[in-house]
């Protein structure tokens, strides 16, 4: 009964391969977010969806896509792998756009060679 | 630019021994304020937020942030580490109720036995 849950939890795959990653929320929540985490433990927001709808679209390369089936699950989508892609991506949700707080998962480690 | 800036990118203290991890923002407006932990492997857990009511916020495991208009300061304190504190801290800021939330670059917190 994870709250937030991203699969996989690893993914290793080589330099120009395309990848998904899966994340699902069962707290009913409105908005979901990716966000990237780097070598240094940066943490930089991706994407933003409230509804299915996106919101927050920051500065990603195009090879990066979510997709929203629903307002529980976001999706992130990417092609052409390449190594600075490199980094843990977590998913996060919120009652609405404008909580206070996030309620994040706990994150998948990409690993690309 | 609206930022948020974490001092020290690592504290080691030893177990029983006060905590005070530190954090700045950027604005002349009052933001929301939060603090987040990353315990190895994991996602990020909400400890405390400060959303303009109390200056004195308490958290969960004993952790409590004092927000500090005058010196733009949300510093994060425990008065006795345990062991089990040692993780990543990261001090985040929302500056109005339609922005997103942005991180600092994090605290690496270490308990010395």
């Amino acid at each position: 009964d994870t709250a937030v849950s991203q699969t996989p939890k690893y993914l290793v795959t080589q330099m120009g391969n395309d990848k998904s990653i899966k994340c699902e929320q069962n707290l009913g929540h409105d908005t979901m977010y990716w966000y990237k985490q780097d070598s240094k433990k940066f943490l930089k927001i991706m994407f933003s969806y409230n509804n299915k709808e996106l919101i927050i679209n920051e500065t990603v390369p195009n090879r990066f896509s979510p997709k929203s089936p629903d307002k529980a699950h976001l999706n992130l989508h990417i092609n052409s792998l390449e190594l600075g892609d490199s980094a843990v991506y977590f998913c996060a949700s919120s009652q609405t756009p404008d909580s206070y707080g996030y309620t994040f998962g706990s994150g998948t480690r990409l690993t690309v060679v | 630019a609206q930022s948020v800036t974490q001092l020290g990118s690592h504290v080691s203290v030893s177990e029983g021994a006060l905590v005070l991890l530190r954090c700045n923002y950027s604005s002349s407006v009052p933001p929301y304020l939060f603090w987040y932990v990353q315990y190895p492997n994991q996602g990020l857990q909400l400890l405390l937020k400060y959303t303009s009511a109390a200056t004195l916020v308490k958290g969960i495991n004993g952790f409590e942030a004092e927000f500090k208009k005058s010196e733009t300061s949300f510093h994060l304190t425990k008065p006795s580490a345990h062991m089990s504190d040692a993780a990543e801290y990261f001090c985040a800021v929302r500056y109005s109720s339609a922005s997103k939330i942005i991180f600092g670059s994090g605290t690496r917190l270490s308990i010395r036995p």
